[in-house]
């Protein structure tokens, strides 16, 4: 089946810092993307939609200064959590649409600021 | 993520059956999913169902839909230690397979032996 690639799966850094997470998709062309938060012991909530060869879509309230997002290939999108803060610590995570019904997540990266 | 309800959580015995309910919002949805997630780890596609069908029967798992009241279940039979994860239910927005999905609140299972 169809494969997303996420890294780093963790990456602990220091404030103020800027930490960047690669998504994949291996063996098929995603032209859609799309960048999910989890807080502890919460559900996913999604940050962006990453468009290729377009500006990302981002939803309500995030930042999009915060969290850069760049599509510019028809596999790879990439997060780019900037002047990162403890605040931004937590469980990110991509996935693209497949061919059908079915979305392929990656593994997910866990980002600790410290 | 809150607009997708889920009871927080449930704890069964090995061989019994589990059943996790979600309760979502948008009646456009087009596809419901049943992930799974086990600890520090992504997410696993269990199953989906069309919004146009009732049931769906997927070897231990079945799922009911109820478009009018816009509940979503999740039963799992025989259920097994391995089993023990965290379930989201979800919804897809923006039309036919697009998966934006917008996830419940996740269902933790914990089954005893």
């Amino acid at each position: 089946g169809a494969v997303v690639s996420q890294h780093p799966s963790r990456v602990i850094c220091k404030s103020g810092t800027s930490v960047k997470i690669e998504c994949r998709s291996l063996d098929f062309q995603a032209t859609t993307m799309f960048w999910y938060r989890q807080f502890p012991k919460k559900s996913l909530m999604l940050m962006a939609t990453s468009n290729e060869g377009s500006k990302a879509t981002y939803e309500q309230g995030v930042e999009k200064d915060k969290f850069l997002i760049n599509h510019a290939s028809l596999t790879l999108s990439t997060l780019t959590v900037t002047s990162a803060h403890p605040e931004d610590s937590s469980f990110y995570i991509c996935s693209a649409p497949g061919r059908n019904t079915e979305a392929f997540f990656g593994q997910g990266t866990r980002l600790t600021v410290v | 993520g809150e607009d997708v309800e889920q009871s927080l959580f449930l704890s069964v015995r090995e061989g019994d059956s589990s059943v996790i309910n979600c309760t979502y919002t948008d009646s456009s949805s087009t596809y419901l999913y049943w992930y799974k997630q086990e600890p520090g780890a992504g997410l696993q596609l269990l199953t989906y169902i069309f919004s146009n069908m009732d049931m769906k029967q997927d070897q231990r798992l079945t799922v009911l839909l109820n478009k009018k009241d816009k509940h979503l279940s999740l039963r799992i039979a025989d259920t097994q230690t391995g089993d023990s994860a965290i379930y989201f239910c979800a919804e897809s927005r923006g039309g036919g397979a697009t998966n934006k999905l917008i996830f419940g609140t996740g269902t933790l299972l914990a089954v005893q032996p």
